[in-house]
């Protein structure tokens, strides 16, 4: 089984504040693929970064960085100093490596960025 | 475009009829699904496909149906509509291996009154 889990519902924070949100994530597998969406007031989904289970090494993009640990199952998410823009809901998704498996997503959390 | 198309993206429906909503991609992906997605709740998968021909169940698989008869299209069916499958639905493909991001559709935003 797999499962992901967003425990914050809600954050919010003022302009130029940094926040993590955070993932948590379950499987059996040892081939095992991350990822962050973002899904703004307009609806759509966007892809933020994949990760695959054997690169613990931490990624940054501009102001988004992500932290994942095996150790802890968890990928995080770091949006440092927000902007209005990034008010959206995001969320975190897992799909184990072996062959017919669900892409299982975590219940999002919404953030909100006031100026 | 390259990506994932639905259709349609709005619909209303009284309760009892039926409807397919298409799902297609021009990717070459194996992996296709279809998510629903509840006011202020997540993407929960309602059934997904792992190559032509083949179909499994999710996790809310209830009141719909799925075919896979070409590679390109998935293709979810609601055979007798209820108020509570109101919601908006997403479609998404995925390429062998998960060497990619997941890809969406736009969303099908479905009323049922």
């Amino acid at each position: 089984a797999q499962k992901v889990t967003q425990a914050q519902t809600e954050i919010s924070v003022v302009e130029k504040e940094d926040v993590t949100l955070d993932c948590v994530y379950e499987t059996r597998d040892t081939t095992y693929y991350l990822f962050w969406y973002k899904q703004p007031p307009s609806g759509e989904l966007v892809f933020l970064i994949r990760r695959n289970s054997f690169d613990e090494q931490n990624e940054i993009s501009g102001r988004y960085s992500w932290n994942f640990q095996k150790s802890t199952s968890s990928f995080n998410f770091t949006i440092t100093a927000s902007q209005v823009v990034d008010s959206a809901v995001y969320f975190c998704a897992l799909i184990q490596g072996r062959a017919g498996n669900m892409l299982t997503f975590g219940g999002g959390t919404r953030l909100m960025v006031k100026p | 475009n390259a990506g994932v198309t639905q259709t349609p993206k709005f619909r209303v429906l009284k309760t009892g009829q039926s409807m397919t909503l298409l799902c297609a991609q021009d990717m070459n992906h194996e992996y296709m699904y279809w998510y629903r997605q509840d006011p202020g709740m997540g993407l929960r998968l309602i059934h997904y496909s792992v190559g032509e021909g083949t179909t499994a169940k999710g996790e809310v698989p209830d009141g719909y149906n799925v075919s896979r008869l070409k590679k390109q299209n998935f293709l979810l069916g609601l055979e007798s509509a209820a108020p509570s499958q109101t919601s908006v639905y997403f479609c998404a493909s995925t390429g062998q291996g998960f060497d990619t991001e997941a890809f969406f559709g736009q969303g099908t935003r479905l009323t049922v009154v």
